[in-house]
Parts: structure tokens; C-alpha cells; sequence
């Protein structure tokens, strides 16, 4: 049961243009999603995230949207530059039951960005 | 500020062996969490520690069992390993109020 899902194994783009990631998910419990990038031989890198009562999220040329009658987001990079190639894995995480804290993340299996000079 | 270091960053076990990986958290951090990577997937979770008591657990068997020390670094043990174990183990640390883990640079796993 994947209750996070990237369906785009990888996405191949030119230097400058816009990079669009998506991601889907099931569980109406998420409260919380976050973006992530990797690199070879490293651990994941947070990258942004938005919070269930937000439908965007902007940090330079990342910008997260969630769409949550459709149970979908999307991370949008202007302009996409060569070293964004990577693995970049969407996870989302709910709240403990009744408390403020948070539990595990449910992470997508990862799409591998290509950003071409 | 100290991020999260692993280790070993390497080893090789034959299957049936146990092994032992370590991780330190961030400075600060006091919730802990593994992961497991295998090829070409998302990280899977293990379990998490806050205050030295695993705080949740995922679809993991019991050999698959964890530490938390009073400093907040953590043990990940796993009994009698099988081929399937082979896979890069992620330590993340963060604080338990905020939903965002911070990733060590992982230990990747070989069982022959």
C-alpha cells in the first residue's frame, strides 16, 4: 500500500526553464509534506515543506503547492540550474494522535531530476 | 553546529550475523529516527526514540531493535540478517514538535 506516490521515475529539463515534480498521496491524516533532494553517497537533504492549512510554500526558486481535495502536490523550481540534478523524494507525516508532536515520514519512491546546460 | 554523523559508512555481513550501526544527532535534537533505503526506493522507517523509549515503529520485524542514549545518539541492531537487509540505513534527528528530519549521510549495508 503506497501511500505516497511519485509516478515519475525521472523528468529531464533545460538550464532555466521551470521543473515541475509531483506527487500524490492516500492518507487523509497527513497534516504535513515536505520535500527532500539527494545527491550520490550523501543522505537526504530538506529542501521545503507546507503545512495541510497552506496551499503554497515559496523559499527562493522552490515552491511547493498542495492541492488537498485532490490529495496532490507539486514542487515548482525557477530557474532549474544543473547542480538541482538529483533525487528529489516527496514525504508527508501526521501529527501524533492528540499530541503536537511528529511521527514517522511516509516518503515516494523519488524522481531523478536532470537539468541539462 | 554539529549535523548528523553515521557509522560505519560501509560494511559487509554474510547473512544469519548481527550488526550494530551508530548515529549522533544534530546538536539540539532529541527525537531520533532510522530509515531503510533500498535500491531505487524512498526511504522506508524503522522506528523513532524520544527520551530513550522507541516512540513508533514501522513494518519492521523484532531483530530489527534500537537504542537511544541520554546524549540523544541512537543504535540500530539487527539480529540473524538476510539477503533482503542489504540496503543504506538513514539516522535522522530532529526535534519532536517539528515534522522535518535531518538526514545523516547513511550506512550502506551489504549482507552476502
Amino acid at each position: 500500500d503506497q501511500q505516497v506516490k511519485q509516478n515519475s521515475p525521472s523528468l529531464s529539463v533545460q538550464e532555466g526553464r521551470i521543473s515541475i515534480l509531483n506527487c500524490d498521496y492516500t492518507n487523509s491524516m497527513f497534516d504535513y509534506f515536505l520535500w527532500y533532494k539527494k545527491y550520490p553517497a550523501e543522505g537526504p537533504t530538506f529542501l521545503i515543506s507546507i503545512s495541510s492549512i497552506k496551499d503554497k510554500n515559496e523559499d527562493g526558486r522552490f515552491t511547493v503547492f498542495l492541492n488537498k481535495s485532490a490529495k496532490h502536490l507539486s514542487l515548482h523550481i525557477v530557474p532549474s540550474q544543473p547542480g538541482d540534478s538529483a533525487v528529489y523524494f516527496c514525504a508527508a507525516g501526521a501529527k501524533v494522535a492528540g499530541g503536537t508532536s511528529y511521527g514517522k515520514l511516509t516518503f515516494g519512491q523519488g524522481t531523478i531530476l536532470t537539468v541539462h546546460p | 553546529e554539529t549535523g548528523v554523523t553515521q557509522s560505519p559508512t560501509h560494511l559487509i555481513k554474510t547473512r544469519g550475523q548481527q550488526v550494530t550501526l551508530r548515529c549522533s544527532s544534530q546538536s539540539g535534537h532529541n527525537t531520533v529516527s532510522w530509515y531503510q533505503q533500498a535500491l531505487g526506493q524512498g526511504p522506508q522507517f524503522i522506528f523513532q526514540y524520544y527520551r530513550e523509549e522507541e516512540n513508533g515503529r514501522g513494518n519492521f520485524p523484532p531483530r530489527f531493535s534500537g537504542l537511544q542514549f541520554p546524549n540523544y545518539s541512537s543504535e540500530l541492531n539487527v539480529n540473524a540478517l538476510e539477503l533482503d537487509d542489504s540496503a543504506l540505513y538513514l539516522c535522522a534527528s530532529s526535534l519532536r514538535h517539528t515534522g522535518e528530519l535531518f538526514f545523516g549521510e547513511g550506512s550502506r549495508l551489504t549482507v552476502l
